[in-house]
């Protein structure tokens, strides 16, 4: 079946460094991508995505790319902010049938001033 | 516009109790979908509902049920609570089944069960 897999966390970094969190993908077609993040004692918000191979997806100085020939979807960031600790997770949908997301473990993000 | 919003945002229940969870879904948006969220764990599906109807569902239990009604918004039914369904209960709703339409999210209610 459908699954993602993300490096586990927690991932810390100080202010302004470089971010990268993996991701990869196991799927049958072409599914759509999705990074969501999940601030403390809050829901879910989309991040960016992307809908075929080689689109990248960016918001907010997050960019992740799709990458079929690697089934993967990593999040990249060049310069992370205190105010980006949160935990991150991958997610994709079929683009075929009804739309469920398959999320994975998530990822945690500590930035320090 | 008004998101998508959830109630309770906590409740606690005994095991072998049932629970209703509700969700009202973003304005314009004819799809619902349910996940379970375990501490530390990414979001489940339950199931998803389109125009009134289940269109899918997940790897959980017939105790687990929904319904949408005609203005789109949606009840999660649990019965015969068991200590393991305490978790985030997530609700999402879409304009659209397809999986390159964005789910938005609600914030959640916590359930335990003790």
């Amino acid at each position: 079946g459908d699954s993602v897999t993300q490096m586990e966390g927690p991932v810390t970094l100080s202010e302004e460094a470089f971010l990268t969190i993996n991701c990869t993908y196991t799927a049958t077609g072409y599914p759509s991508l999705f990074w969501y993040v999940q601030y403390p004692g809050e829901g879910l918000q989309l991040l960016l995505k992307a809908t075929k191979a080689d689109d990248k997806g960016s918001n907010k100085g997050f960019e992740a790319t799709y990458r079929k020939e690697t089934t993967s979807f990593h999040l990249e960031k060049g310069s992370v902010q205190v105010s980006d600790s949160a935990v991150y997770f991958c997610a994709l949908t079929p683009n075929t049938g009804f739309q469920k997301l398959v999320f994975g473990t998530g990822t945690r993000l500590l930035v320090s001033p | 516009e008004t998101g998508v919003t959830q109630s309770p945002t906590h409740l606690i229940k005994t095991r072998g109790q049932q629970v209703t969870l509700r969700c009202s879904s973003q304005s314009g948006h004819n799809t619902v979908s349910w996940y379970q969220q375990a501490l530390g764990q990414g979001p489940q599906f339950i199931f998803q509902y389109y125009r009134e109807e289940e269109n899918g569902r997940g790897n959980f239990p017939p105790r687990f049920s929904g319904l949408q009604f005609p203005n789109y918004s949606s009840e999660l039914n649990v019965n015969a609570l068991e200590l393991d369904d305490s978790a985030l209960y997530l609700c999402a709703s879409s304009p659209g089944q397809a999986g390159s339409y964005e789910q938005y999210f609600g914030p959640g209610t916590r359930l335990t069960v003790t």
